[in-house]
């Protein structure tokens, strides 16, 4: 098992362009989250699936959308880049029994220029 | 937005050592209280899962303690290693309608010197 994967693993970006941020796990886990992490910040959560087919948002939602695609996959998008979303992004995963013990990916590094 | 509190902020000791940090939540609606353990340039991995007021749990040199009524958490690591620099998380998950969503702290920064 690959467990939590993401791609790009590093992104340089100019302020208005977009992109998405991609996420997948293979543990067949229900709920998936997008964290971002900054100095002194710790994690704080963007988005969150709790299902296929439903998104809430987090604490730190502004700027950002989120699809989850199917039980496997749940993107980021940034549509307008702005320098303050530099960044390094985590997903992370959780099954249903585990008290949402989260299981993080590798991470994204992130600049916005 | 939830206030999750840990201290202290970073913390260096010898090789050896014994040390302690602390992780304070709010002490209604609990639902679970985590530990990570976050080394450079790799991904946050869970220590421990916290459900219960009371609960002591350990792995290896580190064991951690809940007390969900005065809401707090303590981490304690015992003869500490250089290996277990790391930085220390703790998040607490609410019950009831924040189900599901994590609130971390801003963590405390291990060192370890050989």
């Amino acid at each position: 098992n690959a467990g939590v994967t993401q791609t790009p693993k590093f992104q340089v970006l100019k302020t208005g362009q977009s992109m998405t941020l991609q996420c997948a796990q293979d543990m067949n886990h229900n709920s998936m989250y997008w964290y971002r992490q900054d100095p002194g910040m710790g994690l704080r959560l963007i988005y969150y699936s709790a299902s296929e087919g439903t998104t809430d948002k987090g604490e730190v939602p502004n700027g950002y959308n989120v699809s989850r695609l199917n039980k496997r996959e749940f993107s980021l998008r940034l549509e307008s880049a702005a320098p303050s979303q530099t960044s390094v992004y985590f997903c992370a995963s959780t099954g249903p029994s585990s008290y949402n013990e989260q299981f993080f990916g590798p991470g994204t590094r992130l600049t916005v220029l | 937005i939830l206030n999750v509190e840990q201290s202290p902020q970073s913390l260096h000791v010898q090789e050896g050592d014994s040390t302690n940090f602390t992780c304070s939540f709010p002490s209604s609606n609990f639902y679970a209280l985590h530990w990570y353990r976050w080394e450079t340039a790799k991904s946050p991995e869970a220590l421990f899962v916290m459900t219960l007021n009371g609960d002591e749990k350990k792995k290896g040199r580190i064991s951690a303690t809940l007390n969900t009524k005065e809401g707090y958490s303590y981490l304690y690591i015992k003869g500490s290693q250089p290996e277990d620099s790391a930085t220390y998380l703790c998040a607490f998950i609410a019950g009831g309608t924040s189900y599901g969503k994590l609130t971390f702290g801003q963590g405390t920064i291990l060192t370890v010197h050989p």
